[in-house]
């Protein structure tokens, strides 16, 4: 049962186009998480939101940009797609320290 | 490099098996994490110890963690062909607010 949800589930979009992965929770957390994760592979954090108006970069450097505009809304942003942004993208939300992580079910992205 | 080390990287036990998978993990830690991903899903939390925890229980789910060798393991008894998935560990490290560093991940196949 999500209460984090991704849209879209996968997209497949041509170089050059300007792509927004989409990322919601109900639970009223206040920290947000952006994971890349290559097919077999570990997650490496790209991005993180400790608020509204919180953003800060993850340990692996990516071209994307995070917004933080409302509690339950954590976009992430490609101004352009390239091939090497081909991977899977995935959100998940925390409540306070020490807690688990929630997550969604991903986004697909294939850039062609 | 990664705080997190699973291994064995793969396993593939009969349906009825116990499962064991290890972590292991470089620096001090809040709590370590384990969790599941079913093939193309996000990841469900399995189960949270706390650094001053050595054992914790969870239906068929056992882990334990001894922070003088900083390494873990997690116990599935009696798998089942449902069990099959890939199983991270992560740690919060301290210091780190909450942001986990994730393992590579063991993928378990349970044969019917």
């Amino acid at each position: 049962e999500a209460d984090i949800y991704q849209t879209p589930r996968y997209l497949v979009i041509g170089t050059g186009k300007k792509i927004t992965l989409e990322c919601s929770q109900t639970m009223g957390h206040d920290k947000m998480y952006w994971y890349q994760q290559d097919p077999g592979m570990e997650l490496h954090l790209i991005h993180y939101s400790y608020g509204v108006n919180s953003t800060e970069k993850g340990d692996l450097s990516s071209e994307s940009t995070v917004s933080r505009i409302r509690t339950e809304h954590f976009p992430l942003t490609l101004e352009s797609a390239r091939p090497s942004h081909t991977s899977q993208y995935l959100c998940a939300s925390s409540p306070p320290q020490g807690q688990p992580q929630h997550f969604g079910d991903g986004t697909r992205l294939s850039i062609l | 490099s990664q705080q997190g080390e699973e291994d064995p990287q793969a396993l593939s036990i009969q349906e009825g098996e116990n499962a064991t998978m290890n972590c292991s993990y470089k620096t001090s830690i809040n709590n370590l994490q384990w969790y599941r991903q079913n093939s193309g899903r996000g990841l469900v939390h399995l189960i949270l110890i706390r650094s001053n925890e050595r054992e914790k229980h969870s239906g068929r789910l056992r882990v334990t963690l001894d922070t003088s060798k900083k390494s873990s393991s997690l116990l599935i008894t009696a798998s089942r062909a449902a069990d099959t998935a890939s199983y991270f560990c992560a740690t919060d490290a301290t210091g780190a607010n909450s942001k986990l560093t994730f393992g590579k991940g063991i993928t378990l196949s349970v044969r019917p």
